[in-house]
């Protein structure tokens, strides 16, 4: 059995530009929440995909969208970047709605912005 | 907005002493609490969760959670603590309906052989 996967591992961008981060679910789960951990902080919840609808949604401002494919794989885009928005970003997937069930985490995108 | 407080942000322990992480939640509703803990070089992974009933509960690797509601608190123990449980431990809290979570800053924990 896979666990959830991430790409790119690390990820260099500058001021204004846009990002796209990956995320595959594991086998069997439909639901992928995305989280942004800065240094020496808790992850913070951007937002939870369920069957392919967001589900909830963090204190984030709109430039933070995403999608859930058929699969039940994820995108996150971060547009108009700002130097704020370094982070480690983590995607976690589960068995149904995160709030019920188990979360299994990936490793973390590692997003610098110049 | 909801708040997670994790106050111990760093602790050192000797193998066999007692372990308790305390967290504390600011919102008033019903919740859905959760411990994770991040071993070095490893993904988070879930401990123990909390969603109704007895309110003390119990996790992996002999860990235990009491849930007291009147004091918004999770706190997390463990009777006699190994050189391997040295990690980085996360209280979190989910407020249904609205599916959002909420983390603490985390506890480093270093336990001493």
């Amino acid at each position: 059995e896979t666990g959830v996967t991430q790409s790119p591992t690390h990820l260099i961008k500058t001021r204004g530009q846009q990002v796209t981060l990956r995320c595959s679910s594991q086998s069997g789960h439909n639901t992928v929440s995305w989280y942004q951990q800065a240094l020496g902080q808790g992850p913070q919840f951007i937002f939870q995909y369920y069957r392919e609808e967001e589900n909830g949604r963090g204190n984030f401002p709109p430039r933070f969208s995403g999608l859930q494919f058929p699969n039940y794989s994820s995108e996150l885009n971060v547009n108009a970047l700002e130097l704020d928005d370094s982070a480690l970003y983590l995607c976690a997937s589960s068995p149904g709605l995160a709030g019920k069930n188990e979360q299994f985490f990936g490793p973390g995108t590692r997003l610098t912005v110049l | 907005a909801q708040s997670v407080s994790q106050h111990n942000h760093h602790v050192i322990l000797s193998e066999a002493a007692s372990l308790e992480l305390g967290c504390n939640y600011s919102y008033g509703g019903t919740v859905n609490l959760f411990w994770y803990v991040q071993y070095p070089g490893q993904h988070l992974q879930l401990l123990l969760k909390y969603f109704s009933g007895d309110p003390l509960v119990k996790g992996i690797k002999g860990f235990e959670a009491e849930f007291i509601k009147s004091k918004f608190s999770f706190n997390l123990r463990k009777p006699s603590v190994q050189w391997s449980d040295t990690a980085e431990y996360f209280c979190a809290v989910n407020t249904p309906p609205g599916n959002q979570f909420y983390f603490g800053t985390g506890t480093s924990l270093t336990v001493i052989p």
